[in-house]
């Protein structure tokens, strides 16, 4: 069966750096658009970032670019999201997603991993 | 501040049937489909409806999807308490090249 599961979230000061991991199983993985999307604390979900199976096509949501960067090892069917110059504004729970759409991504959000927190506090 | 605006809260009886508008543009679900997902508390978000109106494997005819220009709406037929959830559209905006979420709408099974 399809499963995503997230690390690497933990408490980081302003200013700080995190990678996060997204380890899949289940699917034929570089087939596949996936992507990032998180949540602060009581609020609405915001996606971040697609990147194609092949790597090669990245998105990114304004509030992110320049300071987060998405890349995929398909050898070991995992996604990463590397977060850099952190806020108190990045505090949340980040989730990766499989795009079941295929290209263009449409957003067609399958399946989720459980997610991982991130806490960006002095 | 999203682009795809919904009503904060909704509710209604059990066996009664609830609908959600999804506000949004031209650049958006003006041309672009739309996408709802269900978020249970404590949970990962769920896809429920794609394409506008297509259901996946497994979800229940009660949950029903359409689009009208620059609207989208989703329809719940026959709340049952455990509809209790958040629920956000979302669609590829064009003008942002992006990926937006709606505001979220809260149902209430009273």
């Amino acid at each position: 069966q399809v499963q995503l599961v997230e690390s690497g979230g933990h408490s980081v000061k302003p200013g700080g750096s995190l990678r996060l991991s997204c380890a899949t199983s289940g699917f034929t993985f570089s087939d596949y658009y996936m992507s990032w999307v998180r949540q602060a604390p009581g609020k609405g979900l915001e996606w971040l970032s697609f990147i194609s199976g092949s790597g090669t096509t990245i998105y990114y949501a304004d509030s992110v670019r320049g300071r987060f960067t998405i890349s995929r090892d398909n050898a070991k069917s995992s996604l990463f999201l590397q977060l850099s110059s952190l806020t108190t504004e990045d505090t949340g729970v980040y989730y990766c997603a499989r795009d079941q759409s295929g290209i263009p991504p449409r957003g067609e959000f399958d399946y989720w991993g459980q997610g991982t927190l991130v806490t960006v506090s002095s | 501040q999203s682009v795809l605006t919904q009503p904060p809260s909704a509710s209604g009886a059990p066996g009664q049937r609830v609908t959600i508008s999804c506000s949004g543009s031209s650049s958006n679900i003006g041309s672009n489909i739309v996408n709802w997902f269900q978020q249970s508390p404590r949970s990962a978000p769920k896809l429920l409806i794609y394409s506008n109106s297509q259901r996946p494997s497994g979800v229940l005819a009660r949950f029903s999807g359409s689009k009208s220009g620059t609207s989208a709406f989703l329809a719940i037929s026959g709340l049952r308490s455990e509809d209790e959830a958040d629920y956000y559209c979302a669609a590829w905006d064009d003008s942002l090249s992006g990926y937006v979420f709606g505001t979220g709408t809260k149902v209430t099974v009273l």
